[in-house]
């Protein structure tokens, strides 16, 4: 059964610093890979999806990479801003491309500004 | 914009009520999916669809929740009865499964059962 940890739980930082938040999954037999931003009280919205073939994505300051053999994914946002401020979830679909999604607990992200 | 609509937003209702959960989800999507958000669980998937068929309800306690999709542009999450622990916010998603699209999140159903 797959299972996803996001490491860390929570994450403060000031306003402009660049920050990493980390994704680990033990069945590297994905297909594809997700990352959603949650606010407070909020749906789920796509930032990122990593199709199995690539290794990377990048929207704006946002950047993903997926590392399927190591069964791990990093996002990565450069200057952060208050605006981030957020939860951030990080969802592989299962091998099948059933379009599945398995979810982390999610790491939740205060900038300070 | 298309985007997938959810109603209700909120619901409040008592131990052993009946409760119906709506997801409209974006035209065109082959695939409907219900997942449930708690703080303890996190987001867990319930059931999912392709074509309106049902195709996995692994994640629902089978003796009380039932998934429907009665035609293309609904689907529908039914709690009978209810129970306090089903407290939760139930997310409808649609996606275009087979293509590089990315699955699209509704706003999700906010159930409190006291």
């Amino acid at each position: 059964k797959q299972e996803v940890t996001q490491i860390p739980a929570a994450l403060s930082v000031p306003e402009g610093e660049n920050l990493v938040l980390n994704c680990s999954f033990t069945d590297s037999a994905i297909y594809n890979l997700q990352w959603f931003r949650q606010d407070p009280g909020k749906g789920l919205t796509s930032l990122l999806l990593i199709q199995s073939s690539q290794r990377e994505q990048t929207s704006g300051r946002l950047n993903a990479s997926l590392d399927k053999s190591s069964g791990r994914s990093t996002l990565y946002i450069a200057a952060s801003q208050p605006g981030d401020s957020a939860t951030y979830l990080c969802a592989p679909w299962d091998s099948g491309n059933t379009g599945k999604l398995i979810f982390g607990q999610g790491t939740t992200l205060q900038v300070k500004p | 914009d298309a985007r997938v609509t959810q109603t209700p937003r909120h619901k409040v209702t008592e131990m052993g009520q009946e409760v119906t959960m709506r997801c409209q989800p974006i035209l065109g999507h082959n695939t409907v999916f219900w997942y449930r958000q708690t703080m303890m669980q996190g987001l867990e998937l319930l059931a999912y669809f392709r074509n309106r068929a049902p195709l996995d309800d692994s994640g629902m306690p089978k003796d009380r929740f039932s998934a429907e999709m009665p035609d293309a542009t609904l689907a529908t999450l039914k709690i009978q009865p209810s129970e306090p622990r089903d407290s939760a916010v139930y997310f409808c998603a649609s996606g275009l499964v087979g293509s590089t699209d990315t699955q699209y999140f509704g706003p999700g159903t906010r159930l409190t059962v006291l």
